[in-house]
């Protein structure tokens, strides 16, 4: 079955620690994205990549890294920059053509302790 | 700066009556359209979508109005069963030329509840 998974589920951070938030996608898909959704918030764009090895800032990425090495894989780091970083996060893909029509997973609930 | 607003939180609505979701925009850069539909614990689903240059989209029970001159977009969904309970998310982009790179504006949601 093609689609996009996102691991862990649920993450728990410590004050001062970076994670790393998994996203695979077996859509063959070439643009990827990650997203943040806030209680009675809409999503927010993070990061996105048009390309393996190329990336662009969205309106959300300060306290964020990200890396594309492969056409499948997005992961997304929260650093210890990020300074409220509990939040469900979600990644997505879409083809190039139709970018608008993105393809989500299943999501990552990051809580702090 | 919040460019595209749903001002309804929520809704609830009879089964077989019809839903009508709405949506409000700032930027006028914005040409294209989309309503997202989403579950608990899941992510985001595509439902339809509208370009600038229709006014109306329509597909199955789902129809989506657009209103340039107003910078409004609706959603209609005729009849509404039980399994349509969701949140429903309008986005816009600005796609003139193909290069929108696929950066979605959102709204914050309406949490559609439909009751048998």
């Amino acid at each position: 079955d093609g689609g996009i998974t996102q691991s862990p589920k649920y993450l728990f951070r410590k004050e001062g620690q970076n994670v790393t938030l998994s996203c695979e996608q077996n859509l063959n898909h070439d643009a990827m994205y990650w997203y943040r959704q806030d209680p009675g918030q809409g999503l927010r764009l993070i990061y996105y990549s048009q390309i393996v090895n190329d990336f662009q800032k969205g309106d959300i990425a300060e306290g964020y890294s990200v890396s594309r090495e492969k056409k499948e894989s997005f992961p997304l780091t929260v650093t210890s920059a990020q300074k409220n970083p509990t939040a469900f996060y979600l990644c997505a893909s879409s083809m190039g053509r139709d970018q608008e029509t993105q393809y989500f997973g299943p999501g990552t609930r990051l809580l702090v302790l | 700066d919040q460019q595209v607003k749903q001002n309804s939180p929520s809704l609830s609505v009879q089964e077989g009556r019809i839903s009508i979701l709405n949506c409000d925009y700032t930027n006028s850069m914005f040409d294209y359209f989309l309503w997202y539909k989403k579950y608990p614990a899941e992510g985001p689903t595509f439902l339809i979508s509208i370009s600038s240059i229709k006014d109306k989209n329509e597909d199955g029970r789902f129809t989506v109005f657009l209103n340039k001159s107003a910078k409004h977009l609706s959603l209609h969904i005729v009849p509404s069963q039980p399994g349509d309970s969701a949140v429903y998310f309008c986005a816009a982009s600005r796609n003139a030329g193909g290069t929108s790179y696929g950066k979605l504006t959102f709204g914050q949601g309406t949490i559609l509840t439909v009751h048998p």
